[in-house]
């Protein structure tokens, strides 16, 4: 069974810094793009940028290039999403979700992680 | 970038309820259009793919057309499980979501 778990709930002060994981099993972790998705609390869906943990080839959306960092350790199956410097807009629910097949061929998001909500407030 | 416009924002609905959602891209975006059901609290999950390839396990009530700048999901009969937000996502040029449609118990 394709699972992709993340990690828990997170609060930080703006300025601070965290790093989110997603961690996938039941299938070859690095054969599959790997994707972020933002969602403000009771707004829509936003992406955020992809990564293939084979070989770590990112892309971002502009919206969010040089606001986040994407990063995968394929040795234990693992993507990651940072921030180094929160602001309180950062305040969200943000998914991670795998793409069935390769961006340039066209590819929707078929297997979503459960979300994890970060909450930057002083 | 290209822009997913949804019609309408919300839906009030019966059971047993034929229901359509409309989605308009800004551009053409071929067939890569996708359709999501997201509950309160929990992830989206595909439910159309590739413009009408329904994703396994979802029952055959759901079935979406189009292609170019307007597409549609239909949902053939409302049942008590499928009131939740709907999201359209085009992935021709990176991934758009369309704004969502709340089905709402009418």
């Amino acid at each position: 069974e394709v699972q992709l778990v993340q990690s828990g709930a997170e609060v930080k002060k703006p300025g601070e810094s965290v790093k989110i994981s997603c961690k996938g099993s039941g299938y070859s972790f690095i054969s599959y793009w790997i994707g972020w998705v933002r969602q403000m609390p009771g707004k829509g869906l936003e992406w955020m940028g992809i990564i293939y943990p084979d070989d770590s080839d990112t892309r971002y959306s502009p919206s969010f290039q040089g606001q986040v960092t994407i990063s995968a350790d394929k040795s234990i199956s693992t993507a990651y999403l940072q921030w180094s410097r929160l602001k309180a807009s950062d305040t969200a629910m943000y998914y991670c979700a795998r793409l069935p097949s390769p961006p340039n061929w066209g590819s929707h998001f078929d297997f979503w992680g459960q979300g994890t909500r970060v909450t930057v407030s002083s | 970038d290209i822009q997913m416009t949804q019609s309408p924002s919300t839906l009030s609905a019966s059971v047993g309820d034929r229901v359509t959602i409309t989605c308009r891209a800004s551009q053409s975006v071929n067939i890569w259009l996708a359709w999501y059901q997201q509950k309160p609290g929990k992830a989206p999950k595909v439910l159309i793919y590739k413009t009408s390839s329904l994703e396994s396990g979802v029952p055959l009530r759901f079935s979406g057309s189009g292609s170019g700048t307007e597409f549609t999901l239909t949902i053939s009969s409302l049942q008590p499980d499928d009131f939740a937000t709907y999201y359209c996502q085009q992935y021709n040029s990176g991934w758009t979501f369309g704004q969502g449609t709340k089905v709402e118990i009418k």
